[in-house]
């Protein structure tokens, strides 16, 4: 079957870093989308990889390595508003998006 | 970037009765629309994919008399949820993909959410 895999819950410290994981196994392979979601709202785009390597976009970067079905993202200099759901979601070859159920990342002062 | 506007952002309803929920696209044109059903700490949920001018494709295990989709033209589609029962209080979102500026790889744009209460 397919199966998006990334942790429930990461704490962080505002200011600092952190690197929320997503290891995939789907059916086909046509991009890996990061989206934020605070609570109560609609996800919001992140970033898209669809080729190896690391995508950087200001304080966001999201690493893909296809042959590992691994993906992560990088959220550098935390800010308090970064408190969210970070989901990752694979489209499959049928074009269609595969989601996890997301990383609560919760930032302290 | 795109802009997918949802209505009404929240409603509360009394059960048997019907609630639509309109999803649009205001500055580009999508002749596919997702709609999604989230419940508390939960990944979204894919319900079916509005197709324009065609009957939606519904995921396995919804129930299409009760979720009726329409996709009447390329920037609007609407979710039906018919004689609403409490069990039907969630969180529906749409998406819909630019077409013409990303194809079939591009990035999703989401409406606001619609918060449903069924009492």
């Amino acid at each position: 079957g397919q199966n998006i895999d990334q942790p429930t819950e990461m704490t962080a410290t505002e200011g600092a870093i952190v690197q929320i994981n997503c290891t995939y196994q789907t059916s086909g392979f046509n991009g890996l989308f990061w989206y934020q979601q605070h609570a109560g709202e609609a996800p919001t785009f992140l970033s898209y990889n669809v080729l190896d390597g690391l995508e950087e976009k200001g304080r966001f970067s999201s690493f893909l390595s296809r042959s590992k079905g691994y993906s992560y993202l990088l959220l550098k200099e935390l800010q308090m508003k970064d408190s969210a759901s970070y989901l990752c979601a694979v489209m499959d070859s049928n074009y269609q998006l595969i989601w996890g159920a997301g990383t609560k990342l919760i930032i302290k002062p | 970037g795109a802009v997918v506007s949802q209505h009404p952002s929240r409603v509360i309803c009394k059960s048997g009765t019907s609630v639509k929920i309109e999803c649009r696209s205001l500055d580009f044109q999508a002749t596919t629309m997702f709609w999604y059903r989230q419940f508390p700490k939960k990944s979204l949920m894919l319900m079916a994919t509005s197709n324009e001018g065609s009957k939606a494709t519904y995921e396995q295990g919804v129930e299409k008399d009760k979720f009726l989709i329409n996709h009447a033209s390329l920037t609007l589609s609407t979710l039906t949820v018919t004689s609403a029962h409490p069990e039907d209080s969630s969180f529906y979102i749409c998406s819909a993909r630019d077409s013409a500026t990303s194809g079939d790889t591009g990035e999703l744009f989401f409406g606001e959410g619609s918060r449903l209460t069924v009492l």
